[in-house]
């Protein structure tokens, strides 16, 4: 169990275009998600947190307006970048928390897209 | 915030050889994952553990929670145990959000 899905896998877009990428647990029900940016032979870094019915929460320096979120269900969270330019091309990587009777909070990630703006 | 460290940043082995990782924390946490992403990036899930050891095949981990660090140990390495390590650290007076490590990087050699 604990499966957590990422669509699209990558997208190649173009300079001022809008781009959505999904992210699923396929297995369980997950109300807190986490959005991670990649660079290059870099470590993961949060972006924010998505609350299932509630706005997201952003870390310092991330744009919220950029960086649209929203998480519509329990198995479901968007992230959607907003006229997408080519600092934004970046592997993004989405995570879900499974509670476990409240005392193990285990993170399962997705297979990530790659993000490529030209 | 909390501060994750983890050695060494590169690693080259021989198939077959064993390996010590280490991430050092710089603040009680009740949340530590280590994990490997691939060659295609995906996170692959190796242990949930906060403390104690725990092992599974040829992997095995270690939390010293009051020492606070972890150590990964991988036996008789493989060419397919190539790819980057993560450490990382949650704290849930933090909101369970995670810190992850700078990596290791791993390349087993046939």
């Amino acid at each position: 169990g604990a499966v957590v899905s990422q669509h699209p896998s990558w997208v190649i877009c173009k300079s001022g275009t809008s781009v959505k990428i999904e992210c699923r647990s396929l297995d369980f029900q997950a109300t807190t998600m986490f959005w991670y940016r990649q660079f290059p032979k870099k470590s993961l870094m949060l972006m924010a947190t998505s609350n299932e019915g509630s706005k997201a929460t952003y870390e310092q320096g991330v744009e919220k307006d950029k960086f649209l979120i929203n998480h519509a269900s329990l198995t479901l969270s968007t992230l959607t970048v907003t006229s997408a330019h080519p600092e934004d091309s970046s592997f993004y990587i989405c995570s879900a928390r499974r509670p476990w009777r409240e005392v193990r909070d285990e993170q399962f990630f997705g297979p990530g897209t790659r993000l490529t703006v030209l | 915030g909390i501060q994750v460290e983890q050695s060494p940043p590169d690693l080259i082995l021989q198939e077959g050889a064993n390996s010590t990782l280490r991430c050092n924390f710089s603040d009680s946490v009740n949340n530590l994952q280590w994990f490997h992403q691939n060659p295609w990036g995906q996170l692959i899930n190796l242990f949930y553990i906060p403390s104690g050891t725990k092992q599974n095949g040829r992997l095995s981990a270690t939390t010293v929670a009051t020492e606070r660090y972890s150590l990964l140990y991988i036996s008789s390495s493989q060419t397919t145990d190539s790819g980057v390590y993560f450490c990382a650290v949650g704290l849930r007076n933090y909101g369970q959000n995670f810190v992850f490590g700078p990596g290791t990087r791993l390349s087993v050699l046939p």
